[in-house]
């Protein structure tokens, strides 16, 4: 069964250094996002993304953040400059149609020291 | 302000009993979902209601919307110790479509 997957699994980094986070959507989907949660707590909205741009961002997205598709499978969200906060587990999640069920990724857990 | 907030927060039950969890939200919707998450791990998609629904079912679940007064309930029938997991329902918006808007989830615990 097709599936989204995430990489790293955990990613321990220093403040104020640059984190990527990988991900590889299924491969008919159109539409992407990163969903953050930190640890017992609600799953955030980040950002969606589709035709190769943004479509929508929430206040967290802040110009620390931004996203990629630069292949056409892989999807990625950058932290520039990791803050003590953006400790979390993010979530990557895609699906085919607007009105649909999202397929989210296993996450990838970020600890910043 | 939040979406989407579930009702209660946690929940323990004896196995076999049926689990009800409510969700409530504060704008207009063209469809409600509702996700389980294990300890951990990804959210899975359990079942998605539109708007005109008012009643859906698939296997033991069973997901009723109400959209004049905002709220959503999913029901477990004949609960099993793999379902203790948190539920999250998840709005999508008429404004903003693209993105769905999760709620702060339900804890279920099944005791065996």
């Amino acid at each position: 069964e097709p599936e989204v997957t995430q990489t790293p699994s955990h990613q321990v980094t220093q403040m104020g250094q640059e984190v990527i986070l990988r991900c590889v959507p299924i491969s008919n989907h159109l539409y992407f996002y990163w969903y953050r949660q930190i640890l017992g707590q609600k799953v955030e909205f980040l950002v969606s993304f589709y035709n190769n741009e943004i479509s929508e961002k929430s206040e967290i997205f802040d110009d620390q953040f931004s996203v990629e598709r630069p292949d056409g499978s892989n999807f990625t969200l950058k932290i520039r400059s990791t803050k003590l906060e953006d400790s979390a587990m993010y979530f990557c999640a895609s699906r085919a149609v607007i009105v649909g069920e999202l397929f989210f990724g296993e996450g990838s857990r970020l600890t910043v020291l | 302000s939040q979406q989407g907030e579930e009702d209660p927060q946690a929940l323990s039950i004896q196995e076999g009993e049926n689990a009800t969890m409510n969700c409530s939200y504060k704008t207009s919707i063209n469809n409600l979902q509702w996700y389980r998450q294990n300890s951990g791990r990804g959210l899975v998609h359990l079942i998605l209601i539109r708007s005109n629904e008012r009643e859906k079912h698939s296997g033991r679940l069973r997901v009723t919307l109400d959209t004049s007064k905002k709220s959503s309930s999913l029901l477990i029938t004949a609960s099993r110790a793999a379902d203790t997991a948190s539920y999250f329902c998840a709005t999508g918006l008429i404004q903003g479509a693209q993105k769905l808007v999760f709620g702060q989830g339900t804890r279920l615990t099944i005791n065996p």
